[in-house]
């Protein structure tokens, strides 16, 4: 099915670690989206990619790192989780003109 | 300041109802979406709008640029509609604004 797909849907990490979020769309969209949604706060921006090769910091970047390598995927790298990092985490795509905004079912991160 | 301001906040309806979501917004646009989130769930583009009035199924949204207002109907309501309705706005920089949400419940 035409999409976004985010791996993984839950994840536990405990203080310290690290790990990498992988979004991927086959609607070759252009702009890609990472957000994080917590409890009364909405969606907020983490990062975005305008383009292939291109990322720029949204909302509340500090503790994440991107990478767009590749048209179709956009990773979200957490060096050293903390558990203000305990979020919901969504990616979403869209084409130009905004048309077609997708978003993946989400990643479920708990941080100990 | 927030640029999308959507009313009411919480709603409560009985099964059956139509039910109307605001949004307001005091910038600029091209285009507006409602996007649709089920507790627990993934989050659903319901409609993009860049003028008039589009219809799905039950669901009606309508838009006002001049007065940088729209809105999302719901008619003959059902318990599966309850959800969370936001509305969102692209900006000159290829981001969203997002309002506050609106959280319905729709009592059997």
């Amino acid at each position: 099915n035409a999409g976004v797909t985010q791996t993984p849907k839950f994840r536990v990490l405990k203080t310290g670690q690290s790990m990498t979020l992988l979004c991927a769309q086959d609607m070759n969209h252009e702009y890609m989206y990472w957000y994080r949604q917590d409890p009364g706060m909405g969606l907020r921006l983490i990062h975005y990619s305008v383009g292939e090769g291109t990322t720029a910091k949204g909302e509340v970047p500090d503790g994440y790192n991107v990478s767009r390598l590749k048209k179709q995927n956009f990773l979200l790298g957490l060096e050293s989780a903390a558990p203000s990092q305990t979020s919901v985490y969504f990616c979403a795509s869209t084409g130009q003109g905004n048309y077609g905004y997708t978003f993946g079912s989400g990643t479920r991160l708990t941080v100990v | 300041k927030n640029e999308v301001e959507q009313s009411p906040q919480n709603l409560t309806a009985q099964e059956g109802e139509f039910i109307t979501i605001n949004c307001s917004y005091s910038v600029g646009i091209s285009a507006l979406h409602w996007l649709q989130q089920h507790p627990g769930g993934g989050i659903v583009s319901l409609f993009m709008l860049s003028s008039g009035k589009k219809k799905h199924g039950r669901l009606i949204a309508t838009i006002n640029i001049q007065e940088k207002h729209s809105s999302l109907h719901i008619t003959a309501s059902h318990p599966r509609d309850s959800a969370v309705y936001i509305c969102a706005l692209p900006n000159t920089g290829n981001q969203f604004y997002f309002g506050t949400g609106t959280s319905l419940t729709v009592i059997p």
